[in-house]
């Protein structure tokens, strides 16, 4: 399968804890990765892996994954994280690149 | 630190070819994938198409038969070329470092760490 499935849009109160999740038949083989994009601004990587964060992503974002579904879990919400999350991955075959549709993260 | 720096043409005609490319600086070329994505007007990322130092390379089946990537390792630079483009290929392109380690017996994949600044290519007659 080709499809990673997100739902379009969450929101979360300040300071609470909100999780994303991604499903895809590909991601009982490969890992997901999840960006976060702002409006104007390319992707940043934020989860990779296993629940590996990049330098300079604060750990209040973590992942985790259970058969074909992966979550990103962001503990402690904070208001600049207001933005877009995509999961990734590569497809069954591995020959090719898959990206969710998005998940709009609202902070109220 | 590495960093990403692409350019190209952001304003085509109905069926020329789209041009870009991405310089690598402050890093190693090889032993990463270098991939290219877009993301249209108010949508999603969509996966163009990948290449690895050596050249070998993976494309999205829904754009295969338009694209075209190449490398320059003189010049740690990649390429992207669409060609008979349309309106539908108006979006921001994207070009990322994207982290892969395989062999005949495993598959990891660790997702696209480092990205360009993006450029705008808008398809109008």
């Amino acid at each position: 399968s080709s499809e990673l499935t997100q739902d379009p849009a969450v929101s979360v109160a300040l300071g609470q804890t909100v999780r994303i999740t991604c499903q895809g038949d590909s991601l009982r083989s490969y890992y997901a990765s999840w960006y976060q994009q702002k409006p104007g601004q390319a992707p940043v990587l934020v989860i990779y892996g296993k629940n590996k964060r990049p330098s300079g992503i604060p750990d209040r974002f973590s992942g985790s994954s259970s058969g074909n579904t992966a979550s990103l879990t962001i503990t402690g919400a904070q208001a600049e994280d207001e933005a877009d999350y995509y999961c990734n991955s590569r497809d069954s075959s591995g020959n090719h690149v898959v990206f969710g549709g998005g998940t709009k993260l609202t902070v109220l | 630190q590495v960093q990403l720096q692409q350019w190209g043409a952001g304003l085509l005609k109905p069926s020329e070819t789209l041009s870009l490319t991405c310089a690598v600086y402050g890093g190693s070329f090889s032993g990463y994938y270098w991939s290219w994505i877009r993301q249209p007007p108010g949508k999603g990322l969509e996966w163009i198409g990948e290449i690895n130092h050596s050249g070998s390379t993976n494309y999205n089946p829904s754009l295969k038969s338009r694209v075209t990537t190449s490398v320059d390792t003189s010049k740690n630079q990649f390429s992207l070329k669409l060609s008979s483009v349309t309106a539908a290929d108006t979006a921001v392109y994207y070009c990322a470092r994207l982290r892969r380690e395989h062999n005949w017996n495993y598959d990891y994949y660790y997702g696209m760490d480092v990205w360009g600044q993006g450029t705008t290519v808008t398809v109008s007659s």
